[in-house]
């Protein structure tokens, strides 16, 4: 069974760092890119960031861009956001999700339950 | 970046109504359009890739149709395990944004 545990959220003062981790199991993690999304809670959601199998190939939402990095360690069936500068509207429950394969391209098979965010002073 | 409109917002129906929700693109994506259901509570799953592609062990009451820019996603009879927030996403090219939903509630 898949699964994806997302960890790492909670309260942060504006303009601070966090860094959430997602463990996967029940897969072979190393075979699919893997995506972050997040959602304001009551609200939609949004597309951050998707990384390559190998961490190779990363891409990330403009409202992220140069303050967040994804990355990911396949030895350890992890996959990371590190989020830097946070802001008000970074506010949000964080997924991690898996693509349907090696490459990004976009289709979210899995979602993990979400690490809740709080930026506020 | 492609922007994703859904329409309606919000709909109620009742047990037994077909229901028919309404994604565009603003430029054209082939058929590369998902479906996601949220249901309250919890995290989205996927419904139906490559715009009519249902997932295994999706219930055949859903279906999805388009290409290009427009596409629909439909419940041809409405349960009360289908009370969700279904979205719409686009995987032609990155950013992959979603739609703003469409919040589904059982008369």
């Amino acid at each position: 069974e898949v699964q994806l545990v997302e960890s790492g959220g909670g309260l942060v003062q504006p303009g601070r760092s966090l860094r959430l981790s997602c463990a996967a199991s029940g897969f072979n993690f190393e075979d699919y890119a893997m995506h972050w999304v997040r959602q304001i809670p009551g609200k939609g959601l949004e597309w951050i960031s998707s990384i390559s199998w190998n961490g190779g190939i990363s891409d990330y939402a403009a409202s992220v861009k140069g303050r967040f990095t994804i990355s990911r360690d396949n030895a350890k069936n992890s996959l990371f956001l590190q989020m830097n500068s946070l802001r008000g509207d970074d506010m949000a429950l964080y997924y991690c999700a898996t693509d349907n394969g090696i490459t990004v391209a976009g289709r979210l098979d899995y979602w993990g339950q979400g690490t809740l965010v709080t930026v506020s002073s | 970046d492609i922007q994703m409109t859904q329409s309606p917002s919000f709909l109620s129906a009742s047990v037994g109504d077909r229901v028919t929700i309404t994604c565009r693109a603003s430029q054209g994506i082939d058929i590369y359009l998902t479906w996601y259901q949220q249901k309250p509570g919890e995290a989205p799953k996927l419904l139906m890739y490559a715009a009519s592609t249902l997932r295994s062990g999706v219930p055949s009451r859903f279906s999805g149709s388009g290409s290009g820019t427009d596409f629909t996603l439909t419940i041809s009879s409405l349960q009360p395990e289908d009370l969700a927030t279904y979205y719409c996403q686009q995987s032609f090219s990155p950013p992959f944004t979603f739609g703003p939903g469409t919040k589904v509630d059982i008369k």
